[in-house]
């Protein structure tokens, strides 16, 4: 069965902490993408991967940096935490560059930034 | 650029009630696919469907049908005989030809009461 685990379902972080979001996926899949959601906005692209050690830059990368040393992790990381990134986020893979893939979701992170 | 509209922020309608969500997108592609996900409270979006911009037909799965017409740029959704397990958010999204990335609308969130 596809999966996408993301490590954390909720999480509460200060101002100007640095915060790091985890997903993995067991599909072998090439590509991985981080979105944020919030209400009224839909889902917005933060970054993506399409190898190891790639990344490209999605619509809001502002105050956000990724990590993708192996083909199966792909980290989000917030260099210093501010409460405008409160929101949903999501990873999903999916297999290749192909247009017509489908995208496999994780469960999301609530993140809450006091 | 490309963009998805889902006009409809919210719908609340009773049990065995047809619904139908509206996607209006825009491109200037001339091959794109078209998604449905669907988000229940879980968090974690599911795929429903997609279609590529050559193929007009109409499709439907069950209580599920979709009518895509390219000269409207619509790719409407329509849920016949609406259950309460149907309550979710509805995104449509468009897959991007040059950057093989996804658009999501703003969603459309659906409350079946019994």
């Amino acid at each position: 069965d596809v999966k996408v685990t993301q490590s954390s379902r909720y999480l509460v972080k200060r101002t100007g902490e640095k915060v790091f979001l985890e997903c993995v996926q067991d599909m072998d899949h090439e590509n991985m993408f981080w979105y944020r959601q919030d209400p009224g906005l839909g889902l917005r692209l933060i970054y993506f991967s399409y190898d190891v050690k790639m990344k490209e830059k999605g619509d809001i990368p502002e105050g956000y940096s990724v990590s993708r040393e192996k083909k199966e992790r792909f980290s989000l990381i917030l260099e210093s935490a501010s409460t405008n990134q409160t929101s949903m986020y999501l990873c999903a893979s999916s297999p290749d560059r192909g247009l017509s893939n489908e995208q496999f979701f994780g469960p999301g992170t609530r993140l809450t930034v006091l | 650029a490309q963009k998805v509209t889902q006009a409809q922020t919210e719908i609340s309608v009773v049990e065995k009630e047809d619904v139908t969500l509206d996607c209006v997108y825009e491109t200037r592609d001339t091959t794109y696919y078209l998604f449905w996900y669907k988000q229940p409270p879980s968090g974690e979006l599911v795929f429903l469907i997609r279609r590529n911009s050559f193929d007009e037909q109409n499709e439907i799965s069950g209580r599920y049908s979709w009518n895509f017409q390219k000269s409207t740029s619509s790719f409407n959704f329509t849920i016949t005989a609406s259950q309460v397990v149907d309550s979710a958010v509805y995104f449509c999204a468009l897959s991007e030809a040059l950057r093989r990335i996804m658009r999501f609308g703003a969603g459309t969130r659906l409350t079946v009461k019994p």
